[in-house]
């Protein structure tokens, strides 16, 4: 079975730049999660969508935007690239949501893709 | 912010000697918690969870322990092989949504 799986691997792009990341989930799942990960650093969440709607949203400029198709694969869109945006950028799917405080459930557990290392020069 | 961290940066450990990996978190009302091994060049691998009604829970090779009283997350690995070498993160998920908080991450080397 196909796990996970983003595209492109690897990107380098020019400040002022805008880039679209690409992430396909474990068949069946429907939850989509975008973390960004910097070097040394654990990831850290950008946003959830279950259900091709938004369910969550880290502390991230409005220039980072994501959307989710009937397919439940997604998108991960930002604009006007920065230095600082250099990082891989990690796209996780479970079968169902997880919401805090819920029933523990099994298929809450999160897949992580390999991830898109994106470079800003 | 980050509520997570980690305490020892990089752990060297003999191959086949048991390696424990800790993590110390704030938020005393996260109820899940997760650790995920990194390799290099890849995304985080599910290794075991936790709820934190639970003080322990035990996979192959691996035990997970929660102490909820010092906020402590501990892993415990037995009989550590070279394929255990890689950055291992613990995961809190927060009071009141769903998404994850990652520790920075600690290096485990397994000398062999």
């Amino acid at each position: 079975d196909a796990g996970v799986t983003q595209s492109p691997t690897h990107l380098i792009k020019t400040r002022g730049q805008h880039v679209t990341l690409r992430c396909s989930p474990i068949s069946g799942h429907k939850s989509v999660s975008w973390y960004q990960q910097v070097l040394g650093q654990g990831p850290q969440f950008i946003f959830q969508y279950y259900e091709k709607e938004e369910r969550g949203r880290g502390n991230f400029p409005d220039r980072f935007s994501a959307r989710q198709f009937p397919n439940y694969s997604s998108e991960l869109n930002v604009n006007a690239l920065l230095l600082g945006d250099s990082a891989l950028y990690l796209c996780a799917s479970s079968l169902v949501r997880g919401v805090w405080g819920e029933p523990l459930n099994l298929n809450e557990k999160l897949f992580f893709g390999s991830g898109t290392q994106l470079s800003v020069l | 912010g980050e509520s997570v961290g980690l305490h020892l940066p990089t752990l060297s450990v003999q191959e086949g000697d048991n390696s424990i990996i800790n993590c110390a978190y704030s938020n005393s009302a996260s109820d899940y918690f997760i650790w995920y091994k990194q390799e290099s060049g890849k995304g985080p691998q599910f290794i075991i969870d936790i709820r934190s009604n639970m003080d322990k829970r035990q996979g192959q090779r691996v035990t997970v322990l929660l102490n909820k009283t010092v906020k402590h997350l501990s892993l415990q690995i037995a009989a550590t092989q070279p394929g255990d070498s890689a950055v291992y993160f613990c995961a809190e998920r927060l009071y009141g949504n769903n998404r994850l908080a990652f520790g920075k991450g600690n290096q485990v080397v397994v000398i062999p």
